[in-house]
């Protein structure tokens, strides 16, 4: 998982309440995405970042929010808007010119209480 | 929709055996690449093959190409109970070169 930090492992909501998931990142790379995915599926796309200060929705954006104030940093929070937050988040990374290749971080799992 | 889709998706095999998965896509790529999952972790990158080519290797991992069929196949040589994993294949679409997309992915168990 190098490099790149996700907390905490394991995350419970209560309804109505937003919870923020972490994610940072020392690999000094300028794009940082984040993913859902659930039992037995793929990744879909959240929110991505290619710089500072700048991100754009992905595919299921609707129920999260991004912020991008550091390189290093791209916490997601789940509002509680999202009905159906139980899933494995995943957060990446990737170095400008990289052939769009991805690190990941070990990922997140949230539940609802 | 799904811009890749793989094949099957679950396998079983006895250690040593080799062990083939497919991916389908749908549109223009500049590259596929391959990634593992081991069980609640993140994913790891395998492999990249570029639209260009049609074969690539890494150790026992063998990576083909067809564009025209737009597929792709990587096979395990001589698995290990090790290998046991998810397999996912990803593209990277023709829009500017920031966006992957992921498919469903391959769960393979290698049987010690």
């Amino acid at each position: 998982d190098g490099g790149i930090t996700q907390s905490p492992k394991y995350l419970f909501r209560k309804e109505g309440q937003n919870v923020t998931l972490s994610c940072e990142q020392n690999l000094n790379h300028d794009a940082m995405y984040w993913y859902r995915q659930d039992p037995g599926q793929g990744l879909r796309l959240i929110y991505y970042s290619q710089i500072v200060n700048d991100f754009q929705k992905g595919d299921i954006a609707e129920g999260y929010s991004v912020s991008r104030e550091k390189k290093e940093s791209f916490p997601l929070t789940v509002t509680s808007a999202q009905k159906n937050p139980t899933a494995f988040y995943l957060c990446a990374s990737r170095k400008a010119g990289a052939k769009n290749i991805q690190y990941f971080g070990a990922g997140t799992r949230l539940s609802v209480l | 929709s799904q811009q890749g889709e793989e094949d099957p998706q679950a396998l079983s095999i006895q250690e040593g055996e080799n062990a083939t998965m497919n991916c389908s896509y749908k549109t223009s790529i500049n590259n596929l690449q391959w990634y593992r999952q081991n069980s609640g972790r993140g994913l790891v990158h395998l492999i990249l093959i570029r639209s260009n080519e049609r074969e690539k290797h890494s150790g026992r991992l063998r990576v083909t190409l067809d564009t025209s069929k737009k597929s792709s196949s990587l096979l395990i040589t001589a698995s290990r109970a090790a290998d046991t994993a998810s397999y996912f294949c990803a593209t990277q679409v023709n829009t500017g070169g920031f966006k992957t997309i992921f498919g469903a992915g391959t769960r393979l168990f290698v049987k010690a």
